[in-house]
């Protein structure tokens, strides 16, 4: 595609949801990243796959937080038994190999209430 | 650890006047240094990045900066700014020491009056 995508723009949970947000990347991306943005605040990395490996996963916040790339591009960043501290925009970025510019989507927007 | 510092969370600009934005970071090797704008709702859009070479580096928009290692600083600047150019700023700095992750000063408002 054009750009990376994210799917669903906005997500409302009811606190102890499941919740599954999708990244869709630049065609032939490599690298992919997620990461958190609070409310008035800059983006914080959640974690890092270079094709299908994920090599960082030192920014998910609990064991809540689960996320996978089984074929090298698409994306899915799980969040169980949703709190109201994991309300925020969830960002998905990709790049043609690692060290290369990166390339956000629009974000994801969870609210949980 | 890497970190970066945006000093001024809000900036009233006047349409027309120049504009400077302020990044400082630590890291412990050769910095990539990055500067994204974001639009309410948006994503983050790249306005400029310095990976080597020159330190003064040219962008999207009429955006500019300047890498000075010895102040361990990104400054953003636009001579003359546009109404459009009210958004957020973020300053970021990685690398492949930092495992190619980013990380993101906590951004400049910038609010443009006519």
């Amino acid at each position: 595609g054009a750009g990376v995508s994210q799917s669903p723009r906005y997500k409302v949970a009811k606190r102890g949801q499941d919740v599954a947000l999708r990244c869709d990347p630049i065609s032939g991306h490599v690298s992919l990243f997620w990461y958190q943005q609070a409310l008035g605040q800059g983006p914080e990395f959640l974690t890092y796959f270079q094709n299908e490996a994920q090599l960082d996963k030192s920014g998910l916040p609990s064991d809540r937080f689960f996320a996978e790339r089984p074929e090298g591009s698409v994306s899915t960043l799980k969040i169980q038994r949703t709190q109201q501290e994991d309300s925020a925009v969830y960002l998905c970025a990709s790049s043609l190999d690692s060290g290369a510019e990166a390339f956000f989507g629009q974000g994801t927007r969870l609210t949980v209430v | 650890a890497q970190s970066v510092t945006q000093p001024d969370i809000h900036i009233t600009v006047s349409e027309g006047a120049s504009l400077e934005l302020r990044c400082n970071y630590s890291y412990g090797a050769t910095p990539y240094l990055f500067w994204y704008v974001q639009s309410p709702g948006q994503g983050l859009q790249l306005l400029l990045k310095y990976f080597s070479g020159d330190t003064l580096v040219q962008g999207i928009k009429g955006f500019e900066a300047e890498f000075k290692r010895s102040q361990s600083s990104f400054n953003l600047r636009k001579p003359s700014v546009h109404w459009s150019d009210a958004a957020e700023y973020f300053c970021a700095v990685g690398g492949k020491a930092a495992g190619n992750k980013l990380t993101f000063g906590g951004g400049t408002r910038v609010l443009v009056k006519p």
